[in-house]
């Protein structure tokens, strides 16, 4: 059974680097083809995607945040870490993280964690 | 890079049929694979379609994904709608760098 969990800061104040953690089980991030994924959804609004790491090290960035993320991995962790810098109230959003098999392309995906921007 | 265009909302009635469409900017539809997301309110997003057709396991065959090369989209048939449909729809595709890339989302809504 495959299951992704992001954790931390639910609260960060403008200027501050936010950093998640997605934890995963029932898949490795050293198999050939996978990838982990980071995704965004403002209040009401639409999915954006973020960042893409895969399991040769490939890290793949959105164009328009390019410069503020950076995603690595931890594969004895099983875990994934985004870090975004220069936090503003515009980048309050549920943030997931996402599973892409190797052998098809899908997603599976975490629950998402709300992180608000706000002095 | 491309864009995926989709339209804000649809609406129809239960029992009948619904079409979301999802189109590509530029370079061809079938270049790369189109996933369907169904997104319930306050709930994550899961799959219904998959490598433009596929359904996963649990998904009813209510819920259809097809290629037109013509317009270069892909769409989202459901038929027989039920209320429980009614959710926020994405398509999604990738780009020759392996960059994901969303649609803005179509509303359902079961009337």
């Amino acid at each position: 059974q495959i299951t992704l969990k992001e954790s931390g800061p639910t609260l960060v104040k403008p200027t501050q680097t936010l950093t998640l953690t997605c934890t995963f089980s029932g898949f490795s991030l050293s198999t050939g083809g996978v990838g982990v994924g980071w995704i965004r959804q403002p209040p009401g609004k639409a999915l954006e995607w973020l960042a893409v790491i895969y399991w040769d090290g490939d890290k793949r960035y959105s164009p328009s945040l390019n410069n503020r993320l950076t995603i690595t991995k931890d594969t004895s962790k099983n875990q994934v870490v985004l870090t975004m810098t220069n936090m503003d109230p515009v980048d309050t959003a549920t943030y997931y993280c996402a599973h892409r098999p190797g052998r098809k392309w899908t997603l599976f995906w975490g629950q998402g964690t709300l992180v608000t921007v706000s002095s | 890079n491309f864009m995926l265009t989709q339209p804000l909302s649809v609406s129809e009635s239960p029992g009948k049929t619904v079409t979301i469409s999802c189109t590509r900017s530029n370079g061809r539809i079938d270049s790369k694979f189109v996933q369907w997301y169904q997104q319930r309110p306050a709930s994550a997003p899961t799959t219904v379609i998959y490598e433009d057709n596929q359904r996963p396991s649990g998904v009813p065959d209510r819920f259809a994904g097809s290629i037109d090369y013509s317009s270069n989209s892909a769409s989202l048939t459901v038929s027989g709608l039920r209320t429980e449909d009614e959710a926020d729809y994405y398509c999604q595709s990738y780009d020759n760098t392996n960059s994901w890339v969303f649609g803005g989302g179509t509303k359902l809504t079961v009337l």
